[in-house]
């Protein structure tokens, strides 16, 4: 199985800073087929189903803020906020859909205003 | 718009068995794998299992493998997640969504299930 670990497990950030979440895969998460990494990064509200911000690791969903950003290869992956807003306090995921049918999550990340 | 819609809250006792539905709309049902992906209160997101609604073909976690069916209506665009043997722990909210292909991220979610499990 394919371990994906978050780092921070919590983080708190004044308004208008950067916001930086790690997320370190087990293995390669490159699929060498098409060189696209197989990460996801979701933001999930209390109360609400997780949100689809980035894929492929650095691919903006459309609708998604270009304040967020995704980057890494292989088995390290960053997703930054460049100017932090208040409504983008919420938990955040990364993903690995590399290894179907062994999808797997990173344990999340609480973003707070600092 | 694409939309998931998912069953109610349900309130089982351990042992028992639930089923939740995920009504889908907006978008061609076949053409998209659903996922069940679970979230105990307080803790991370747990995927489960996926089917093909085109084919039928399913393919489950190995935690689940033996508790979980996942099946699907396509005169209905609609998809089923089938927990046997419920126990205290399964006590969560489950949630489908969907991905374009088996290598992708899961674009679109439904609102949650809340499934308690209490005796």
């Amino acid at each position: 199985d394919i371990v994906m670990t978050q780092s921070p497990d919590s983080l708190a950030v004044s308004l208008g800073e950067r916001a930086t979440i790690n997320c370190k895969s087990s293995q390669s998460v490159l699929d060498s087929s098409n060189n696209k990494n197989c990460l996801a990064w979701y933001q999930q509200k209390p109360g609400q189903p997780p949100k689809l911000l980035i894929f492929g690791a650095s691919t903006r969903e459309p609708g998604v803020p270009d304040r967020f950003s995704g980057s890494g290869s292989g088995t390290d992956f960053t997703l930054t906020i460049s100017s932090l807003q208040a409504e983008d306090v919420a938990v955040y995921y990364c993903h690995q859909y590399y290894r179907p049918p062994m999808y797997s999550f990173g344990q999340g990340t609480k973003l707070q205003i600092k | 718009q694409v939309q998931l819609v998912q069953s109610g809250a349900e309130v089982k006792k351990p042992g028992a068995s639930v089923n939740v539905s995920c009504k889908t709309s907006g978008y061609t049902f076949i053409g998209y794998y659903i996922h069940w992906v679970r979230q105990a209160p307080g803790q991370g997101l747990e995927w489960m299992g996926w089917i093909d609604p085109n084919s039928g073909a399913t393919m489950y976690a190995q935690k689940f493998q033996d508790r979980v069916t996942v099946t699907r209506d396509r005169s209905i665009y609609t998809a089923f997640m089938e927990m046997s043997r419920l126990k205290f722990d399964d006590t969560a909210i489950y949630y489908c969504a969907r991905s374009w292909e088996l290598h992708g991220a899961f674009d679109f979610w439904g609102q949650g299930a809340m499934v308690i499990v209490s005796s």
